[in-house]
């Protein structure tokens, strides 16, 4: 079946870190792949995604390739800031008659002192 | 535009009842999609409605069922109550649930069974 292989965490970082946050899936196929992020007490929001391989999704600083020969689509960042601490999910959708189903990752929590 | 909201944000209830859930989409969505959220299992897709139709259902007991109506607006029922239905369930809206559609989600309702 369909799955999606987060690196454990938490993560923490000081504030202007590099991240990177690793995401590897099972799928037949060809997947979209997204990362969404949830803050506390809140539900998920839409960081990205990507519908091809070799595409590039990016937003807020936030950019991840869809990698088809290593089955990835790993999370980076630049320079982290306090207010990106939250918990992160890689998701994907199968295609074919997956209509509205996205398979998630375990979630990564992400800390960023200052 | 305004985004997914659902009601009510907090339920508590107690074994053996029935509980329901609503969720309306961002305006012009057809598609929405039902997730339960858990410390231990993550995130699981329940099942997904496109113009009032099922076309996609996850791997949760017959308690679990929903529904939608004409304005695309949806509900989900769970009867029989068991602690471990204990969880923030999250709907999600999309265009038209196609693999390459983000989804939207909306702030959760947070349903507490004793």
């Amino acid at each position: 079946g369909n799955s999606v292989t987060q690196m454990e965490g938490p993560v923490t970082l000081s504030e202007e870190a590099f991240l990177t946050i690793n995401c590897t899936y099972t799928a037949t196929g060809y997947p979209s792949l997204f990362w969404y992020v949830q803050y506390p007490g809140e539900g998920l929001q839409l960081l990205l995604k990507a519908t091809k391989a070799d595409d590039k999704g990016s937003n807020k600083g936030f950019e991840a390739t869809y990698r088809k020969e290593t089955t990835s689509f790993h999370l980076e960042k630049g320079s982290v800031q306090v207010s990106d601490s939250a918990v992160y999910f890689c998701a994907l959708n199968a295609g074919g008659t997956s209509y509205g189903k996205l398979t998630f990752g375990q979630g990564t929590i992400l800390t960023v002192h200052p | 535009k305004a985004g997914v909201t659902q009601t009510p944000r907090y339920l508590i209830k107690t074994r053996g009842q029935q509980v329901t859930l609503s969720c309306s989409p961002i305006s012009g969505h057809r598609s929405v999609s039902w997730y339960q959220q858990t410390p231990g299992q993550g995130l699981q897709f329940l099942f997904e409605y496109f113009s009032e139709t099922q076309r996609n259902k996850g791997n949760f007991p017959g308690r679990f069922s929903g529904r939608q109506f004409s304005n695309s607006r949806s509900e989900m029922n769970v009867s029989t109550l068991e602690l471990g239905d204990s969880a923030l369930y999250l709907c999600a809206s999309s265009s038209t649930g196609g693999f390459s559609y983000e989804q939207y989600f909306g702030p959760g309702t947070r349903l507490t069974v004793t």
